[in-house]
């Protein structure tokens, strides 16, 4: 059972590059979530989908683009890297709802 | 605009000791608060959902208690496998699929 899975693990960037974080989920849930992870301010939602085909902007989406590619995938882009996106990146998923989401390992990544 | 604040940040407990953790939320409209366990270099882990006050749910050594303000994460005679960060989040009424989480408590259980 994978659950959900994220790559890379994690990453290094020099200011300005770009990169796609990839999720995949194989538990055939509705409902995916980018969320960002940084000391003292817990988990901050950046992006969600409710169903295949539709997203929406969470807390602190500006910098960010996503794509929801079909229903196991969601995909998160950073267009052009800041060294304030340096963070801990989760996906997750849920059935309809958020009741008990699945997380994956994360993306540890570094903008220098 | 949600809030949820979990106390105290860290805490350090004996085997056997037990304590309680605390989530203390504002919210317009609670559907559900739930509580997680993170170990370090993974994603969270579900462990709980509280829909309503007065609820309890257990599993193993935790117990999660919810009233109108507050939830309690109880542990009952750690042990060091319990050690993680432990973090709390709400779902509200009209916040589509969101979940606004709080900073967690990083509990270690010695020997």
């Amino acid at each position: 059972n994978a659950g959900v899975t994220q790559t890379p693990k994690f990453q290094v960037l020099k200011t300005g590059q770009s990169m796609t974080l990839q999720c995949a989920q194989d538990m055939n849930h509705n409902s995916m979530y980018w969320y960002r992870q940084d000391p003292g301010m817990g988990l901050r939602l950046i992006y969600y989908s409710a169903s295949e085909g539709t997203t929406d902007k969470g807390e602190v989406p500006n910098g960010y683009n996503v794509s929801r590619l079909n229903k196991r995938e969601f995909s998160l882009r950073l267009e052009s890297a800041a060294p304030s996106q340096t963070s801990v990146y989760f996906c997750a998923s849920s059935d309809v709802g958020p009741w008990g989401y699945t997380f994956g390992s994360g993306t540890r990544l570094t903008v220098v | 605009e949600d809030q949820v604040t979990q106390s105290p940040e860290a805490l350090r407990l004996q085997e056997g000791e037990s304590s309680s953790l605390n989530c203390s939320y504002t919210v317009s409209g609670l559907r559900g608060l739930f509580w997680y366990r993170q170990d370090p270099g993974k994603g969270p882990e579900f462990l709980f959902t509280l829909y309503s006050a007065g609820e309890e749910k257990e599993k193993e050594r935790l117990k999660a208690t919810l009233t109108k303000k507050e939830s309690f994460l109880h542990i009952t005679a750690p042990k060091p496998e319990d050690s993680a960060t432990y973090l709390c989040a709400v779902h509200r009424t009209g916040g589509g699929n969101k979940l606004t989480f709080g900073t967690g408590t990083q509990l270690k259980v010695e020997l």
